[in-house]
């Protein structure tokens, strides 16, 4: 298994700008999650999808924020326009719904940088 | 509201015993996560507890007191491959399932 995949692994990008990232889950994994990590905030939930569907939100910082899962193998979460606040690295996780104590497996994140 | 506590950071000597404490104040509470996460790198699945008592997996070890709200993950024999950042996470039932992590204590390995 390939694991939880992330694109790209690495933005910059200047203020203003239209940022889009992507997760392809674990196959068979029905719910996924979306985290922001900062040194000041730590790992933060932005939004979670079960069988495709958002399930809550309320992590979303705001407006400029919105996550889609058009399919079980894709997610996709943008940001317009990005501010420099916005830097942060960005993972995306995904698992069984039960969880069956294994808890969340975790893509290798997309280090943002907002210029 | 959710508040995971636990050490901002923790020095060890190779070979030594750390213990790495979390104390939680959940509604919902499912059970307890430790993550580890190398700098630059992912979170990795360590440990679960769902009921009261320890959890030995190898050199590492947790432990859970829901009544007291309380977990450590005890890691002995350090090696220096295990100077990380240790996140504790509470599972919350809401709609679904949900980890809600605390802040990460970092430990730093010495020779």
């Amino acid at each position: 298994d390939a694991g939880v995949i992330q694109s790209p692994r690495h933005e910059v990008t200047e203020m203003g700008q239209e940022v889009t990232l992507r997760c392809k889950p674990i196959s068979g994994h029905n719910s996924l999650f979306w985290y922001r990590q900062t040194m000041m905030r730590g790992l933060e939930l932005l939004i979670y999808f079960n069988n495709n569907v958002p399930i809550d939100d309320s992590g979303m910082p705001e407006d400029r924020f919105s996550a889609k899962m058009p399919n079980a193998s894709f997610s996709t979460l943008k940001i317009q326009p990005s501010e420099p606040r916005d830097s942060a690295v960005y993972f995306c996780a995904s698992s069984l719904g039960g969880l069956g104590g294994y808890g969340y497996t975790f893509g290798s994140g997309t280090r943002l940088t907002v210029v | 509201g959710q508040n995971i506590d636990q050490p901002t950071e923790m020095t060890a000597t190779e070979g030594a015993i750390v213990q790495i404490n979390c104390t939680y104040q959940t509604s919902g509470f499912n059970g307890l996560f430790w993550y580890q996460q190398h700098a630059g790198e992912a979170p990795t699945f360590l440990s679960y507890n769902v009921l009261d008592g320890l959890e030995e997996k190898g050199r590492f070890s947790s432990f859970l007191s829901r009544s007291k709200g309380y977990s450590y993950l005890l890691l002995k024999e350090l090696q220096m491959k295990d100077s990380a950042s240790y996140l504790c996470a509470a599972l919350i039932k809401a709609a679904g399932n949900k980890l809600t992590f605390g802040g990460g204590t970092r430990v730093l390995v010495k020779p």
